[in-house]
């Protein structure tokens, strides 16, 4: 069964301090992709990146980074010089493409609530 | 604007009461989905649905039902069945299903017990 784990449960920091929130996933299957959503206050999930299994390759958009290593199960989000703005819940989802049948469902960690302090 | 519209945005259910929580798409999606959050916890799965007059149950459809009549609406009833209603729940909708279509969420509807 595939599973997603946020070890960190609340990560509190200083603005323009860097934070990385930490993602471990497990699955059986080869095809699959992971997803960063931010949940801010107003309570709406909103999407952040899209990842597939076979894409190793690390992504930078702005002040957000995305390490994804196959080898460790990891899908870590960094955020550069956080801003207050970035204080939210943070979730990381797996869905798997099971037999070409896949459904889209998406299995989510626990959320790691950041706060940025001004 | 596209996007995805929940309604209320705070429910109160009575003891023994059915609860229907609203979902509309503008984003002419084919696939539906209804997520339960609990504080401190992930999203579970409710129920989806691919396409007009088709849904599934997810991980936790008990004390739920759906109905998808119209591509651009899949409403959620809280049955009086379901005994630990109190929750945040929240709508997504996707252009259709499949692993790799991220999903796109309204901004959830809260429900208490009275």
């Amino acid at each position: 069964a595939q599973k997603v784990t946020q070890a960190q449960t609340e990560i509190s920091v200083v603005e323009k301090e860097d934070v990385t929130l930490d993602c471990v996933y497990e699955t059986r299957d080869t095809t699959y992709y992971l997803f960063w959503y931010k949940q801010p206050p107003s309570g709406e999930l909103v999407f952040l990146i899209r990842r597939n299994s076979f894409d190793e390759q690390n992504e930078i958009s702005g002040r957000y980074s995305w390490n994804f290593q196959k080898s460790t199960s990891s899908f870590n989000f960094t955020i550069t010089a956080s801003q207050v703005v970035d204080s939210a819940v943070y979730f990381c989802a797996l869905s798997e493409a099971l037999g070409g049948t896949s459904y889209g469902k998406l299995t989510f960690g626990q959320g790691t609530i950041l706060t940025v302090h001004p | 604007d596209g996007g995805i519209t929940q309604s209320p945005k705070y429910l109160f259910r009575k003891e023994g009461q059915n609860v229907t929580l609203s979902c509309e798409q503008n984003l002419n999606h084919d696939a539906m989905y209804w997520y339960r959050q609990d504080p401190g916890q992930g999203l579970r799965l409710i129920y989806y649905s691919q396409i007009v007059n088709d849904f599934q149950k997810g991980d936790i459809a008990e004390g739920y039902s759906v109905s998808r009549e119209k591509k651009e609406s899949f409403p959620l009833t809280v049955t009086s069945a379901q005994k630990n209603p109190t929750a945040f729940y929240l709508c997504a909708s996707s252009i259709r299903q499949g692993a790799y279509q991220p999903q796109h969420f309204g901004d959830g509807t809260r429900l208490s017990i009275l």
